[in-house]
């Protein structure tokens, strides 16, 4: 089956600074991807999706940024974080045969 | 936007109680889904139901899907302290697209 690997679990950034999160996939191939972001208490909110290497789909407008190198690599990205970028971010996959799998998160938080 | 409806927004019960969460839609979907989140942390799927059926089991997992009603239900019998989480219902439409609701969050006192 397929499986999700998302790191760091917790990260604790300054204003300003870079962001990258990593998502890695296993046991699949050609998933489609997705980044979302959970406010505390809220429901996720899809930030993007991937339907293969190097195709991105953002939903929203932000000061976030995505990319696929790979395919089965996913990466969340900033160059400079803001307090409203502080939450919980899921990578999640989804393939026929498996359906939608999701990472363990990270939480987020900007200072 | 297809974004869900879910009542109540916090329930708390006695273990041994049953628990029933509601979640109703707007447009069409393909399917719908229930996951489980504890205390943010990743999503754990419990139960898909396809927009054709009514009803499913799972364990002590009860959903249904009324259509015609755009709303679907969450029972959850005999609860457990174990089954404190929070609890999505998550409509999957056309394209594969996802859309959460903002959740229960279901407290289980022992």
């Amino acid at each position: 089956s397929q499986t999700i690997h998302q790191w760091p679990a917790t990260l604790v950034q300054p204003v300003g600074s870079p962001l990258s999160l990593e998502c890695t996939v296993e046991g699949t191939s050609n998933p489609n991807l997705y980044w979302y972001r959970q406010a505390a208490g809220r429901g996720l909110q899809l930030l993007f999706y991937s339907v293969g290497i190097g195709q991105i789909s953002s939903e929203v407008p932000q000061n976030l940024s995505a990319s696929r190198p790979q395919d089965r690599q996913f990466i969340l990205s900033s160059k400079k974080l803001l307090l409203s970028d502080s939450g919980f971010y899921l990578c999640a996959c989804r393939t026929p045969i498996y359906g939608y799998t999701f990472g363990s998160g990270t939480r987020l938080t900007v200072v | 936007s297809q974004q869900g409806e879910e009542d109540p927004q916090a329930l708390s019960i006695q273990e041994g109680e049953n628990a029933t969460m509601n979640c109703s839609y707007k447009t069409s979907i393909n399917n719908l889904q229930w996951y489980r989140q504890n205390s943010g942390r990743g999503l754990v799927h419990l139960i898909l139901i396809r927009s054709n059926e009514r009803e499913k089991h799972s364990g002590r997992l009860r959903v249904t899907l009324d259509t015609s009603k755009k709303s679907s239900s969450l029972l959850i019998t005999a609860s457990r302290a174990a089954d404190t989480a929070s609890y999505f219902c998550v409509k999957e439409t056309s394209g594969s697209r996802l859309t959460f609701g903002e959740g229960t969050q279901l407290t289980v006192n022992p």
